[in-house]
Parts: C-alpha cells; sequence; structure tokens
C-alpha cells in the first residue's frame, strides 16, 4: 500500500542552525501537507502545499519555515534559525483530491 | 478560532468491552475524519465522513457525522488489545484545507 515516507526519523540541530525535513508524499496525490505535534499535545497545521504554491498556512508557519517541491517527488520543510520552542514531531501529509490526508511517520527534531 | 474538544481524554477499558468517544465544536465542519496514532508514529486514517448524519463502519470501527455538524462520534466493538492507542478526531471547513485536530483520546485495554 503507498505510503507517505520522511525523511530523518529524528533530528538533533543546535538553535540557530537550518534544519530540512523531507519528504515524499505519495505519487499520485496533488496536495502537500506539514503538521507538527508538540510532545502530548494536539496535531497542528503549519501548511498547506497545492500546484507548486503555498495555498494555507497557519500563525506558526512564519517566515522561518519555507517549503518547496524540488522535483516531482520530493516535498521539504525548511526552518532557517530554529528555535527552542520548534522542537516537535514534524509529520508530512498528501492527498489526492485535499480530504482524505495521509500522513508520515513523522520527523522528531530536537532543539539544543 | 476553531477548536474540537473530544472526550474522553482517556479511557481504560476491559478487553471485549465497546468503547465510545466524540468530539463536538462550537463551529460548523464539513468534513470530519478519525484517527489512530501509536507512539512514535504519525496518524493513521480510520474513517472519513462527509456529509451530516452519514454513518460509516469500518470493521469493529463505526463514526457517524453529527446532524448538526458540529460534532462526530466513533464507536468501537469488542475491543482488543491493539486497538490500544491515542484516537483523534478532525474537521476541515469549508474553504479551508486545514484539519483542525482534537486533543485525543488515548485507550487502554487491558487483556
Amino acid at each position: 500500500e503507498p505510503e507517505v515516507t520522511q525523511t530523518p526519523s529524528h533530528q538533533v540541530t543546535q538553535m540557530g542552525q537550518e534544519v530540512i525535513l523531507r519528504c515524499v508524499p505519495i505519487s499520485n496525490h496533488l496536495y502537500f501537507y506539514w503538521y507538527r505535534q508538540i510532545l502530548g499535545q494536539k496535531v497542528e497545521f503549519l501548511v498547506s502545499f497545492y500546484n507548486n504554491e503555498i495555498s494555507e498556512k497557519s500563525e506558526i508557519f512564519d517566515d522561518q519555515f519555507s517549503v518547496e517541491r524540488p522535483d516531482g517527488s520530493n516535498f521539504t520543510l525548511k526552518i532557517r534559525s530554529t528555535k527552542l520552542e520548534d522542537s516537535a514531531m514534524y509529520f508530512c501529509a498528501s492527498s489526492s483530491q485535499g480530504e482524505k490526508l495521509f500522513f508520515g511517520s513523522g520527523t522528531q527534531l530536537s532543539v539544543l | 478560532g476553531q477548536q474540537l474538544n473530544q472526550s474522553p481524554q482517556s479511557m481504560f477499558i476491559q478487553e471485549g468491552e465497546d468503547v465510545s468517544m466524540n468530539c463536538t465544536s462550537s463551529s460548523i465542519f464539513n468534513t470530519w475524519l478519525w484517527y489512530k496514532q501509536d507512539p512514535g508514529e504519525g496518524p493513521v486514517l480510520l474513517i472519513a465522513l462527509y456529509k451530516a448524519g452519514e454513518l460509516t463502519s469500518n470493521g469493529r470501527l463505526t463514526a457517524q457525522f453529527g446532524i448538526t455538524r458540529k460534532d462526530s462520534f466513533l464507536n468501537i466493538s469488542a475491543s482488543i488489545p491493539s486497538d490500544v492507542g491515542i484516537y483523534f478526531c478532525a474537521g476541515q471547513q469549508g474553504g479551508s484545507e486545514k484539519l483542525v485536530f482534537g486533543k485525543g483520546t488515548k485507550l487502554t485495554v487491558n487483556p
């Protein structure tokens, strides 16, 4: 069964460093998303991406965040200068029609 | 902003028992989704609901989209140990692509 894959599964970084989280969405899906989950809390929306542009973003997704689909298969989330409060599990998701979202297993980001 | 109130926060049940959990909101949602999350994993889609009043089953799971479009429930019948996990409701409103998640119901099943 096709699935969303994310790499790396864990990322440890120093405060102020840039990180790039990578995702390979399900191949025939057109809508792509990033969500995050701080430990013990609910899943929060960051950004949605369709037709090679951001279609919606939350207030969390400030100028330090960016997304890119550099080729036909990858979808990345970049955090330019990480802060302690960016520590969370980051989930990529994809959807064929913008309704049923399928999530990857996540990247656990730890900012020290 | 939009909020989903999910209850109960946690449940401890015996294997074989039925389980019911629900989500309510003061806002209307066009789509309700139920996900299960195991520790260290991403949410796995269980059931998707698209119309008010819709009742949908997936094996031992049954979910309903409330008539008012402001609530949804999930039932699990004859629970088994592998049902353990955190169950999240998520809603999507018209004109928005984002899913709003509830805070989750942590289910523990005692064999």
